[in-house]
């Protein structure tokens, strides 16, 4: 069965204050790794796809990358507005378009 | 990326009563996906719904309490049936991308049951 592990389940920073964020994964055969973002009440936000190992992927202040086991979104200088619940999620070759998400990881950028 | 509305946007309903959610896209897709979010949980797929064919339903989940329709290529319903408090969660629809495998979410029909 497909397992996805965000950690930490929440974190506070600083503004300015680059982190990264760990999703662990164990698919056989994966097709591959999507990174959304979740604002409160409102569905997820498509942000990054990930296929093999050693791609990277950014988008402004977010750098998404790939290991056979993990992936890490890397949030630089980080602003309020960067304040969400960011998922990851991994879909199996053989699972049709099945998209089994992880916990998530609550982020909270203070000013 | 394809726009996604759902209807209602929330609801508060009774035990025992069922609840029909809209899903409309504004573009054909081939597939379409429902979600569950419970409160302070992440998502879970519910089905996958094709047009002209039956849904398929993730372990868990059954046709006579979730059942969906799927008439055209742009729309699709979710019903819940005969609710208890332990269907309260968020459910979301979703299509794929056009030529990828990332799918798009709608914002979300915020249901709770009393």
């Amino acid at each position: 069965e497909d397992q996805v592990t965000q950690s930490p389940e929440a974190l506070r920073l600083q503004e300015g204050e680059s982190s990264s964020l760990n999703c662990s994964y164990t698919v056989s055969g994966l097709r591959g790794l999507f990174w959304y973002r979740q604002d409160p009440g409102k569905g997820p936000e498509f942000l990054f796809t990930l296929y093999s190992a050693g791609e990277e992927k950014e988008k402004e202040r977010l750098k998404a990358t790939l290991t056979k086991k993990e992936s890490f979104l890397h949030i630089t200088a980080p602003k309020p507005e960067d304040s969400a619940t960011y998922l990851c999620a991994v879909q199996r070759k053989a699972a049709g378009n099945k998209l089994t998400f992880g916990g998530g990881t609550r982020v909270l950028v203070k000013p | 990326s394809a726009v996604i509305s759902q209807k209602p946007s929330r609801d508060i309903c009774q035990r025992g009563t069922s609840l029909t959610i809209q899903c409309q896209v504004d573009s054909q897709v081939t597939m379409m996906f429902w979600y569950r979010q419970q409160p302070g949980q992440s998502l879970t797929l519910i089905a996958t719904a094709n047009q002209g064919s039956e849904a398929t339903y993730e372990s868990g989940f059954v046709i006579d309490k979730f059942p969906i329709s799927r008439p055209n290529l742009t729309f699709s319903t979710l019903t819940v049936s005969n609710m208890s408090p332990e269907d309260s969660s968020i459910y979301l629809c979703s299509v794929e991308g056009q030529g990828h495998y990332e799918q798009y979410f709608g914002p979300g029909t915020r249901l709770t049951v009393t």
